[in-house]
């Protein structure tokens, strides 16, 4: 079946280090895949995502690309931010007939200053 | 403003008591879903939408009923709620449209306590 695995958190790091979470996953055929963020107290909300193998997703200074050879879907960053702390979801999206979405368990980054 | 609106943000109960929690959109999507959030399994999903009038089940559909009567509006009713309930509720919605991409919008969430 479709799942999705990512790094377990929480991931510390100081500010401006290179951010790097995890997020590999099985599907059949070519699923849609996102990162989505959640900040404290609120909703989930989309950071960026890829349709097809080799697409690169990139937002806010995030980039993700497509691996279907490795089916990864890793979220980087150059340079984190206090603000960026947050927790981070990974998740794919099969269209066959019906919509659904498969989310990994989510990754808490903490920044510190 | 594009949103999707729950309610009540937080609540406690006590078992048995039937309760429900509102969700609407204001963005015409056709697809529409209900996710429980919990301590390291992420979210998961417990009723979906594609349609006015239907519904489909997700992967933790027990204990939990949903109603797609207008577009706008997506309810999920616990009957009965038990203290494995507990947990933090999401609403999300898409356009459901061939070929999007399946952005998904989420609403604040609902922090639910069953007592």
């Amino acid at each position: 079946g479709n799942s999705v695995t990512q790094m377990e958190g929480p991931v510390t790091l100081s500010e401006e280090a290179f951010l790097t979470i995890n997020c590999t996953y099985t599907a059949t055929g070519y699923p849609s895949l996102f990162w989505y963020v959640q900040y404290p107290g609120e909703g989930l909300q989309l950071l960026l995502k890829a349709t097809k193998a080799d697409d690169k997703g990139s937002n806010k200074g995030f980039e993700a690309t497509y691996r279907k050879e490795t089916t990864s879907f890793h979220l980087e960053k150059g340079s984190v931010q206090v603000s960026d702390s947050a927790v981070y979801f990974c998740a794919l999206m099969r269209a066959t007939g019906t919509y659904k979405y498969i989310f990994g368990t989510g990754t808490r980054l903490k920044v510190l200053a | 403003e594009a949103q999707v609106t729950q309610n009540p943000r937080y609540l406690i109960t006590v078992t048995g008591k039937k309760l429900t929690v509102t969700c609407s959109q204001n963005m015409n999507h056709e697809y529409m879903s209900w996710y429980r959030q919990d301590p390291g399994l992420g979210l998961r999903q417990i009723y979906y939408s594609m349609n006015v009038e239907v519904t489909d089940k997700g992967d933790v559909p027990e204990g939990y009923k949903v109603s797609r009567k207008e577009k706008r509006n997506f309810p999920l009713i616990l009957e009965s709620p038990s203290p494995n309930q507990t947990s933090l509720y999401f609403c999300a919605s898409s356009t459901g449209l061939a070929g999007d991409t399946g952005e998904l919008f989420f609403g604040e969430g609902s922090r639910l306590t069953v007592l």
